[in-house]
């Protein structure tokens, strides 16, 4: 069965302290990995896509890379801003045909100051 | 106005109302989605259209109707909700290709409440 699940449920960080958030996913047809971030109240932001394996994208202070079984979101020096709910999703192409997109629980990270 | 919008954004109804969600998009997709996000739980995709067609339901009680009318705009009709319909529905679209990643770009929600 496809799975996407993402480690840990909550993130409790000091402003500065670096840390990496899990996306592990079992699905058969990779076609592309996706974060985002959702703020209370709102709709989900797109921040990156992964095609395959090996792959890297940075924006400011987060960094997404890939394997061919997980992929971390790494945050680096982080602020109280980036408090947030961080969603993975993962497009997948079944044996049986089409496509599907499979999210991930998230992760609720908080920064204090 | 850019992106993707939803109207209203908060919506309460009884169980016996009818009410209906709307979505707009400024992007030129040509697919549109509409998910439910409750508490704790991941995004649970309802329907997708692709260039005005159905191409996907997964399961949702007929309750909940969408439509199409056009690639820009999408609606979800209510009626006959039950409280645990309560929800944030989001609406997304996507440029729709059949091959390749096709990223997705949300609207606000619609919070619902229902009562």
């Amino acid at each position: 069965e496809d799975q996407v699940t993402q480690s840990p449920e909550a993130l409790r960080l000091q402003e500065g302290e670096s840390s990496s958030l899990n996306c592990s996913y079992t699905v058969s047809g990779l076609r592309g990995l996706f974060w985002y971030r959702q703020d209370p109240g709102k709709g989900p932001e797109f921040l990156f896509t992964l095609y395959s394996a090996g792959e890297e994208k940075e924006k400011e202070r987060l960094k997404a890379t890939l394997t061919k079984k997980e992929s971390f979101l790494h945050i680096t020096a982080p602020k109280p801003e980036d408090s947030a709910t961080y969603l993975c999703a993962v497009r997948a192409e079944p044996l049986t045909g089409g496509f599907k997109t499979i999210f991930g629980a998230g992760t609720r990270l908080f920064v204090k100051a | 106005e850019t992106g993707v919008t939803q109207t209203p954004r908060h919506l309460v109804m009884g169980m016996t109302n009818k009410k209906s969600l709307k979505c707009e998009q400024h992007l030129g997709h040509n697919a549109m989605y509409w998910y439910k996000q409750s508490a704790k739980k991941p995004l649970e995709l309802m329907f997708v259209y692709s260039l005005e067609e159905r191409v996907e339901n997964n399961s949702v009680p007929s309750r909940f109707s969408p439509e199409c009318p056009n690639s820009s705009h999408l609606f979800l009709h209510l009626h006959t909700l039950q409280p645990e319909d309560s929800a944030l529905y989001l609406c997304a679209s996507s440029q729709g290709g059949l091959a390749g990643a096709d990223t997705q770009y949300f609207g606000p929600g619609t919070r619902l409440t229902v009562l």
